[in-house]
């Protein structure tokens, strides 16, 4: 089946710092990938759709310039969380749509990387 | 705007009984997808089940099916013979085709050993 992978799953930085979760899908090709952010206990929330080759679509409210997001290719998309503070702590969740005439139409999901901020 | 409401935050039910969850959607659309996703403490996403709106007949994979019911806008989750590895957040997802997924707010399932 498709996977789609995360790196790091876990990272612990300082405030002030900034850092990047990448995503990939590993047996398939994305012209579109996903970022969430979910909170304990809580739903997903779309941070922003990523498309390959053109410029991220945030959702109200998501700061672009602290949440970067690149699709370089049609198998890797990052998110850089810059100037991170406390409040950014949370679990990021990519997923990853494959390209369009296939045969099957879902999101197959990362599994997600837990950022602490100090 | 499109919304799913999950309306029971959290269900509990013994091992190898069935429980059904319930999710209700409001759209205007009429070709769109439908999705229950199983969070468990790993929280890994796992997809459960789809179903394609245009498709009358209930989708069944296993142990879990679907009673959809377009005209009311209802999407249940029936999981039958409950093992204690079901025990997970639930999400029922409407999809349509615009690239963006709607989550509900989840239903938390304990299986009762």
């Amino acid at each position: 089946g498709a996977v789609v992978s995360q790196h790091p799953s876990w990272v612990i930085c300082k405030s002030g710092t900034s850092v990047k979760i990448e995503c990939r899908s590993l047996d398939f090709q994305a012209t579109t990938m996903f970022w969430y952010r979910q909170f304990p206990k809580q739903s997903l929330m779309l941070m922003a759709t990523s498309n390959e080759g053109s410029k991220a679509t945030y959702e109200q409210g998501v700061e672009k310039d602290k949440f970067l997001i690149n699709h370089a290719s049609l198998t890797l998309s990052t998110l850089t969380v810059t100037s991170a503070h406390p409040e950014d702590s949370s679990f990021y969740i990519c997923s990853a749509r494959p390209v369009a005439g296939s045969a099957i139409y879902e999101q197959y999901f990362g599994p997600g990387t837990r950022l602490t901020v100090t | 705007a499109q919304t799913v409401t999950q309306s029971q935050p959290e269900m509990s039910v013994q091992e190898a009984e069935t429980v059904t969850l319930s999710c209700t959607y409001d759209t205007s659309e009429s070709d769109y997808y439908l999705f229950w996703y199983k969070q468990p403490p790993s929280r890994q996403m796992i997809l459960v089940i789809r179903q394609e709106a245009y498709k009358q007949q209930n989708a069944t994979e296993n142990r879990f099916s679907v009673n959809f019911q377009k005209a009311a806008k209802s999407f249940s989750l029936k999981i039958s013979d409950s093992q204690l590895g079901d025990a997970a957040m639930y999400f029922c997802a409407y999809d349509n085709r615009d690239d963006k997924i709607i989550f509900g707010k989840g239903t938390r399932l304990h299986i009762l050993p």
